[in-house]
């Protein structure tokens, strides 16, 4: 089945700087990407996702980056706001969707 | 819509009790989902449903788990007999199929956070 890694595990930047968090999949055949982010005390919820025929999608400071070849892709944030501290999941699907391990990310004001 | 809802929000249970987690999904969602998240495996898919029906429980760690769903708005995961390392927060999701579930976005409700003593 599918394999998704993601990293780092945790994440530390000051408040206006930028993160970035990747992920890589192993089957070739997903085609759907979605990121999540989940707050404590709740579930996850979706920000921002991409299909496997667009190489970037962008929306507002959050943008996600998709290498079909090296089957690796990227979620950045701009101009990080200490309500941006969270729990991020990336995920890889064909069918069902097999999630990474998630990375906590602390924006310091 | 009110999201997906999940009860109880905590559960704290003994040793060999029976557990039972509940769910509505989103109105005129067709698929639906259930999580067990730990800090050691993440987010761990156990099953899931399209119309009703059963589709991939291959998720489900033992037999002491089930899952079911009797109608459209309505999901049960128990647990018979519960173990300490039963303990995590346990999500349900829905989607609506908009022409093969890989497109289709899941909503997770808040969660269970399940305690076994």
């Amino acid at each position: 089945g599918e394999n998704v890694e993601q990293h780092p595990s945790t994440l530390s930047v000051q408040e206006g700087d930028s993160a970035v968090i990747k992920c890589t999949y192993s089957d070739s055949a997903s085609n759907y990407f979605p990121w999540y982010k989940q707050e404590l005390g709740k579930g996850p919820q979706l920000i921002i996702d991409i299909r496997s025929n667009v190489g970037e999608k962008k929306d507002q400071r959050i943008a996600v980056t998709l290498n079909k070849t090296a089957k690796h892709f990227s979620l950045h944030i701009t101009e990080t706001q200490p309500e941006d501290s969270a729990v991020y999941f990336c995920a890889a699907s064909k069918n069902q969707f097999y999630f990474g391990t998630g990375t906590s990310l602390t924006v310091i004001p | 819509d009110a999201g997906v809802i999940q009860s109880p929000r905590h559960e704290v249970t003994e040793m060999g009790q029976e557990v039972t987690l509940r769910c509505k999904p989103i109105s005129g969602h067709d698929y639906l989902f259930w999580y067990r998240q730990t800090m050691m495996r993440g987010l761990e898919l156990l099953i899931y449903f399209n119309n009703n029906v059963p589709i991939d429980d291959s998720g489900m760690p033992e037999d002491r788990f089930s899952a079911k769903m009797p109608n459209a708005s309505f999901s049960t995961l128990k647990i018979q007999p519960s173990e300490p390392r039963d303990s995590a927060v346990y999500f349900c999701a829905s989607s609506l199929n908009k022409g093969g579930m890989s497109k289709n976005i899941q909503y997770f409700g808040a969660g269970t956070r399940l305690s076994v003593l």
